[in-house]
């Protein structure tokens, strides 16, 4: 399977700053990458999916990038509500499979 | 307006079987793939298992293969979820996620969770 690897485990950015969330593959899983924000009691929320498109709703501070094995989440101007949780996700094979996840929090 | 709501969580002891449920609706549920995620207590998603629209297509985490079974009833727009021989890392909340369009899309759409709890 598809090992997601996410980095840092915590991060700690002052409200108004960039925030910078990494996710790596085992293997290829191009252009089939989502990231997820999950906020305490409650369910995942799809942010970024086709690694770069934002899902409805999702303002536009928030930009994924990458390709191949290397994936980013980019917030900039960091609001109070982006404090949450980030999962990555690859949807190119089977099975499925989350990074472990990056806890953004407010520094 | 997209509402799946899953159901048939509680606490079951070791050893046991049961079958969850998720209730959807505002969109044509058999158009739709759909899958099942969980996280254990303050851990990560882990995700489980999907079917296809019809049904003929099914998928499973290695962890679970043998043990879970996926179904789906379009005439009643649910999603299930059979777990058998039940195990205390069984516990944790599971989520029924609908798909886009296709069994290969992202999971667009999450219900809240129903929550098991395996312990004697």
């Amino acid at each position: 399977e598809i090992v997601m690897t996410q980095s840092p485990a915590t991060l700690s950015v002052s409200p108004g700053e960039r925030a910078t969330l990494s996710c790596r593959a085992s293997q290829t899983v191009t252009p089939n990458l989502a990231w997820y924000q999950q906020k305490p009691g409650q369910a995942p929320r799809l942010v970024i999916y086709g690694t770069s498109t934002r899902a409805t709703g999702i303002p536009a501070r928030f930009s994924g990038s990458g390709s191949g094995t290397e994936f980013t989440l980019t917030i900039t101007s960091l609001q109070s509500e982006d404090f949450a949780v980030y999962y990555c996700q690859q949807y190119n094979d089977w099975p499925r499979t989350f990074g472990q996840g990056t806890k953004l929090e407010i520094k | 307006e997209v509402q799946l709501l899953e159901s048939g969580g509680g606490l079951l002891q070791p050893g046991g079987s049961l079958r969850l449920s998720c209730a959807a609706s505002g969109f044509t549920f058999s158009s739709y793939a759909m899958s099942w995620v969980r996280q254990a207590p303050d851990k990560g998603l882990e995700w489980l298992s999907a079917i296809s629209g019809s049904g003929v297509a099914t998928y499973y985490a290695d962890s679970v293969e043998g043990r879970f079974t996926i179904s789906r009833d379009n005439s009643k727009n649910t999603l299930y979820l059979q777990i058998s021989s039940l195990r205390a890392e069984d516990t944790a909340i599971y989520y029924c996620a609908r798909h886009g369009p296709l069994l290969s899309s992202v999971t667009t759409n999450w219900g809240q969770g129903t929550l098991v709890t395996v312990s004697s």
